[in-house]
């Protein structure tokens, strides 16, 4: 079975601070990778995705993520965050199956910003 | 364009009840699925219908079950509500099936007493 795995819980990070945010996933074929970002009481937003093609893709808010399949990993990064970025993140692999596409989501970091 | 719809956004229902949740996605798209979330279990995928047949479905009891509308819309129903069935749920909308992104909606808070 497909899995995803972000071994970070909870991350804390100063205000105006880089992030990176650690995802690694499990998937026999060339996998679909996505960040969604949850906020409080809230629903999904998507972040970014990675189909195909350079391995390095950018998304909204300033995030970016690579893609490293030698190491089955595809982190998510920002250069400096703002108080506004406090959610919680999740990492999410597209499985396939009959043609359909389910999403399998890791256990997701929360993240806290300090001031 | 409007995004995804979920009504209602809360709801508390006592154990033993059926819960009926809605969905309206994303103009033009054709697949929704839905998704639990809990603290324990974290997201867990429930089913994804398009053109009104369930492609999809995942590791839940049949009182778990959905439909979808000729216009996409969607519904989830929850039968005889135990109180593990607490939870966010949320429906995701995609233009088609296969590699596309979804968006998903602000979800139906559920709390069974």
């Amino acid at each position: 079975a497909q899995s995803v795995t972000q071994p970070d819980i909870h991350i804390t990070v100063s205000e105006g601070a880089s992030l990176e945010l650690r995802c690694n996933y499990s998937y026999g074929a060339t996998p679909y990778l996505f960040w969604y970002v949850q906020s409080p009481g809230q629903g999904l937003q998507l972040l970014l995705k990675y189909f195909s093609g350079d391995t390095l893709v950018q998304g909204i808010k300033g995030f970016e993520a690579e893609f490293k399949r030698s190491q089955s990993s595809f982190n998510l990064r920002k250069p400096s965050v703002h108080w506004s970025d406090a959610a919680e993140y999740f990492c999410a692999v597209g499985e396939r199956i009959q043609g359909a596409q389910k999403l399998v989501f890791g256990q997701g970091t929360r993240l806290t910003i300090n001031p | 364009k409007a995004g995804v719809t979920q009504t209602p956004r809360y709801l508390i229902k006592t154990r033993g009840q059926q819960v009926t949740l809605s969905c309206s996605p994303i103009s033009g798209h054709r697949s929704v699925s839905w998704y639990q979330q809990t603290p324990g279990q974290g997201l867990q995928f429930l089913f994804e219908y398009f053109s009104e047949t369930q492609r999809n479905k995942g590791n839940f009891p049949g009182r778990f079950s959905g439909r979808q509308f000729s216009n996409s819309r969607s519904e989830m129903n929850v039968s005889t509500l135990e109180l593990g069935d607490s939870a966010l749920y949320l429906c995701a909308s995609s233009l088609d099936r296969g590699r596309t992104e979804a968006f998903f909606g602000q979800g139906t808070r559920l709390t069974v007493v």
